[in-house]
Order: structure tokens, then C-alpha cells, then sequence
């Protein structure tokens, strides 16, 4: 079936670190694959997005490479601000399924001054 | 400028009461979906709709329905709830069609505490 699995959390960093959270994913074809960021009270938005192999999804200094070799989607910041910390979801849409997202457990930021 | 809307944004309710949550959206999107997100599980699909009339079985569709009679709108009723049903709940629209690339956007959710 399809999944995603995601490095768990809380991850505490100081300002201007260097951020990487993983993501795996199991998935029949090529499924499309997602970054939503939750900040505290609010709902899902999306980050950033890739649709096959290779592809880079990029936003707000944020970016996400598609690896379909390793089944992964890591996302990366080289430098976080404070007004990073929210909660990160790794999604994949799996082809042919209608854009029904199957996401990963979530895994909670914190960045301090 | 278009939205999604949810309410109650927070309902308490007890165990076997029947309980509606409304999702509202301006986009004019065709697809619609609820999910239920817990501590651990990440969000969970609960039910979906393609369009008016149109209602799907998502993951965790045990003890809830869906029903589309208009493009705005698809509430979600627990028929009768229960504890395991405390969670947050987040209502989401996309468009156009089925494609996979499409961008989901959501609601701000409703806690929901069931006693």
C-alpha cells in the first residue's frame, strides 16, 4: 500500500541552522509528493510540491528534491528563522487516486533566538 | 478573496449524540475532503466528494457520513459519537478534475472533545 514515513519530532534548532527533515514513502507508479506546513492554530498550507522524478519544489528558502531511487522527499532550509516553527507534513497523491493525499505523522519544529 | 470555512471552530459533546461539523468553500472547487488528525497518525482521510451527489469512503469512514447537495458545501455528521472520536478535523478543497499535482486547501479545523 502506500505510506509515508517521516523523522520524528519535536526538532529544536537555534536560528540560522541548517534544517533537514526527512521523508520516505512507499507508493505504487510514480505518485505525486507534497510538503503542507501547519502553524500553531491554523490549518494545512501547502510549502512546496513535486509531480515525478528529479523534480525540485522550492519556496520560501525551503526545497524538496523528488528521489525516486531512494523513495524519498527531504525537505531542506539552510538557514531557519524563529518564524519557521510549525509543524511539517510530508503527502504523496498517489497516481490515478483523484488527488487524495496520504500523509506522514508530522514532525513539529521548534526554532529558538 | 475565496476560502474555506469550518464550523464550529470547537464543540463538546457527549457520547452518542449525533454532531455535524459544516465546511464552507468559496473557491467553486469540485473536490472536497475531510480528514481527522491525531497525535502520531499525521491526517487521515475520513470521506470525499468529486462533486455534487458524489460521496466517497476514505481510511477511516467508520461512524461518519458526508453528503453533497450543493459545490459550497460538505458537512460531516458523526451519527453517534464516540470517545475515539476526539480529534481535530480538517476540511479541504481542490480543483479542477482528479489530477494528483492539484493543491488541496484547507480549513482551519474544529477541535472536537466527545465525553
Amino acid at each position: 500500500g502506500n505510506s509515508v514515513t517521516q523523522m520524528e519530532g519535536p526538532v529544536t534548532l537555534s536560528e540560522e541552522a541548517f534544517l533537514t527533515i526527512n521523508c520516505t514513502y512507499t507508493a505504487t507508479g510514480y505518485p505525486s509528493l507534497f510538503w503542507y506546513v501547519q502553524y500553531p492554530g491554523e490549518g494545512l498550507q501547502l510549502l512546496l510540491k513535486a509531480t515525478k522524478a528529479d523534480d525540485k519544489g522550492s519556496n520560501k528558502g525551503f526545497e524538496a528534491t523528488y528521489r525516486k531511487e531512494t523513495t524519498s522527499f527531504h525537505l531542506e532550509k539552510g538557514s531557519v528563522q524563529v518564524s519557521d516553527s510549525a509543524v511539517y507534513f510530508c503527502a504523496l497523491s498517489p497516481l490515478g487516486q483523484g488527488g487524495k493525499l496520504i500523509f506522514g505523522q508530522g514532525t513539529e519544529l521548534s526554532v529558538k533566538p | 478573496d475565496a476560502e474555506i470555512t469550518q464550523s464550529p471552530r470547537h464543540k463538546i459533546t457527549e457520547t452518542g449524540r449525533q454532531v455535524t461539523l459544516a465546511c464552507h468553500q468559496t473557491w467553486n472547487h469540485n473536490n472536497m475532503f475531510w480528514y481527522r488528525q491525531d497525535l502520531g497518525h499525521g491526517l487521515r482521510l475520513i470521506h470525499y466528494s468529486y462533486g455534487v451527489q458524489d460521496t466517497n469512503k476514505g481510511e477511516v469512514s467508520d461512524g461518519y457520513s458526508v453528503s453533497r447537495s450543493n459545490t459550497e458545501d460538505l458537512p460531516l455528521t458523526l451519527e453517534s459519537a464516540a470517545s475515539s472520536q476526539t480529534s481535530v478535523y480538517f476540511c479541504a478543497s481542490s480543483d479542477p478534475g482528479l489530477a494528483a499535482t492539484d493543491t488541496q486547501y484547507f480549513g482551519p479545523g474544529t477541535r472536537l472533545t466527545v465525553l
